[in-house]
């Protein structure tokens, strides 16, 4: 089974710092994906950014990047130059080759931007 | 056009009756998902269905039960409502390849009195 874990329920950071929100991960499968969403206060789900476990490289994405480290089984999201419409709820997730194609999410950091 | 789209997007009813909360897909993916997201905001995955193969988490009471009649369509039929089961329902869908994303519903507010 697969297991995410976000160990940060809520974070605060000053306008235009960057933040690192910290997600691990558990799993016997030899492939899997890894994904970051943002929920809004409006509630929809935003996909972010991807990682895949064979990937050399981390992931970026405008001012979204990945600290994948492997071995930790770690994927932490970081965020550069925070903005205030960053304020949101942020889900790391895991689908895996041997799951039924399922995403299993973490619990959620609530990140809040502070002017 | 709307990739994921879901019907309606706020239900308010009473305990005891049946609802159903259709998803639609025109993204030609071929798995589609069902979550709940209680008022912690914990996202928890309650169907998937995939090529007439369905996954149910095991924790699902078999009150919800999802029905697809065809590949761009997974609607959730909910008996005998009860309080516990008001939260926000999120339909998705995506492709079987694993570097590729979940694409969200716009998520249905489901409240019981």
């Amino acid at each position: 089974a697969q297991k995410i874990t976000q160990t940060q329920p809520g974070m605060f950071v000053q306008e235009k710092e960057a933040v690192t929100l910290d997600c691990t991960y558990d799993t016997s499968d030899p492939s899997y994906g890894l994904f970051w969403y943002k929920q809004p206060s409006s509630g929809e789900m935003i996909f972010l950014i991807y990682q895949g476990s064979y990937d050399q490289q981390n992931a970026t994405e405008g001012r979204y990047s990945l600290n994948f480290q492997k071995a930790r089984k770690s994927a932490n999201l970081v965020i550069s130059a925070s903005q205030l419409g960053d304020s949101a709820m942020y889900f790391c997730a895991m689908r895996g080759m041997n799951t039924g194609n399922q995403f299993y999410f973490g619990t959620g950091t609530s990140l809040t931007v502070i002017p | 056009d709307t990739a994921v789209s879901q019907t309606p997007k706020y239900l308010v009813t009473q305990m005891g009756n049946d609802k159903s909360i259709k998803c639609e897909q025109n993204l030609g993916h071929d798995t589609m998902y069902w979550y709940k997201q209680d008022s912690k905001k914990f996202l928890k995955i309650m169907f998937s269905y995939n090529n007439k193969e369905l996954i149910i988490n095991e924790t699902v009471p078999n009150r919800f039960s999802p029905k697809s009649p065809d590949k761009a369509h997974l609607n959730l039929h909910i008996n005998s409502l009860e309080l516990g089961d008001s939260a926000v329902y999120f339909c998705a869908s995506s492709p079987q390849t694993l570097n590729t994303e979940a694409f969200f519903g716009q998520g249905t507010r489901l409240t019981v009195v």
